[in-house]
């Protein structure tokens, strides 16, 4: 599975945009880009996850680059409970390995009032 | 609530007491995931089992370390001879078995916190 670089910290204000920024440089053809997030104390959560085209859902938007290379998790209003470790994961979907995940440090998102 | 449940949420043991924790995935899930995960790490794989198979186990699961899953319900993690380097939080996940309708996420319990003093 391919590596992600993401910062390790970033803040946002309440109500604004969070933009998470993740570089998947050497991500294959076959390989699908998938954010999961933990707060505090708790397990990761799946947020969303696509392949090369932009993805939407109820919690967040995901925008990849053309050549596949980065991509950008989208909160389009951060509430405190938004704060928390957002992880960038690549991985060939449904197989690699048997499908575990592999995490990097993630980027602790701390929205503030 | 349907969710994946952990049992004990917190444990604390002296070193070289043995400890077993619990799993209980969603009910229609077939696989199941053992993570662990330490202080400002991401979590980290440990096994993996389809239905009650033990199909894959990292090379961090030590001979001191045991994963079952009878019947393919919940499983169990135990540690024995726990040592200090053990502390950490012990992740569960499921996901259930790839098809039409079905993703790929994997459901997270909210762990069980281990402390070895």
């Amino acid at each position: 599975d391919a590596k992600t670089t993401q910062p390790p910290s970033m803040d946002c204000a309440e109500g604004r945009a969070a933009n998470l920024p993740c570089n998947h440089s050497t991500i294959s053809g076959n390989e699908y880009v998938y954010w999961y997030r933990q707060i505090h104390s708790q397990g990761p959560q799946y947020i969303i996850h696509g392949l090369k085209n932009n993805e939407t859902n109820e919690m967040a938007s995901l925008i990849i680059t053309e050549d596949r290379k980065s991509s950008t998790l989208i909160l389009p209003h951060a509430t405190l409970r938004d704060t928390a470790v957002y992880y960038c994961i690549v991985r060939v979907r449904y197989g690699g390995s048997q499908g575990n995940l592999i995490f990097g440090k993630g980027t602790k998102l701390s929205v503030k009032p | 609530d349907t969710g994946v449940s952990q049992d004990p949420r917190h444990k604390i043991t002296k070193r070289g007491q043995n400890v077993t924790f619990r799993c209980d995935p969603i009910s229609e899930h077939n696989r199941l995931y053992w993570y662990r995960q330490t202080l400002g790490q991401g979590p980290e794989f440990l096994t993996y089992f389809q239905n009650e198979a033990q199909l894959e186990k990292s090379r961090l699961l030590s001979d001191r370390f045991s994963a079952e899953r009878p019947k393919g319900s919940f499983s169990t993690l135990e540690i024995q001879r726990t040592e200090q380097g053990d502390s950490a939080m012990y992740l569960c996940a499921s996901r259930p078995n790839p098809g039409l309708g079905f993703t790929d996420t994997q459901y997270f319990g909210p762990g069980t916190r281990l402390t070895v003093l």
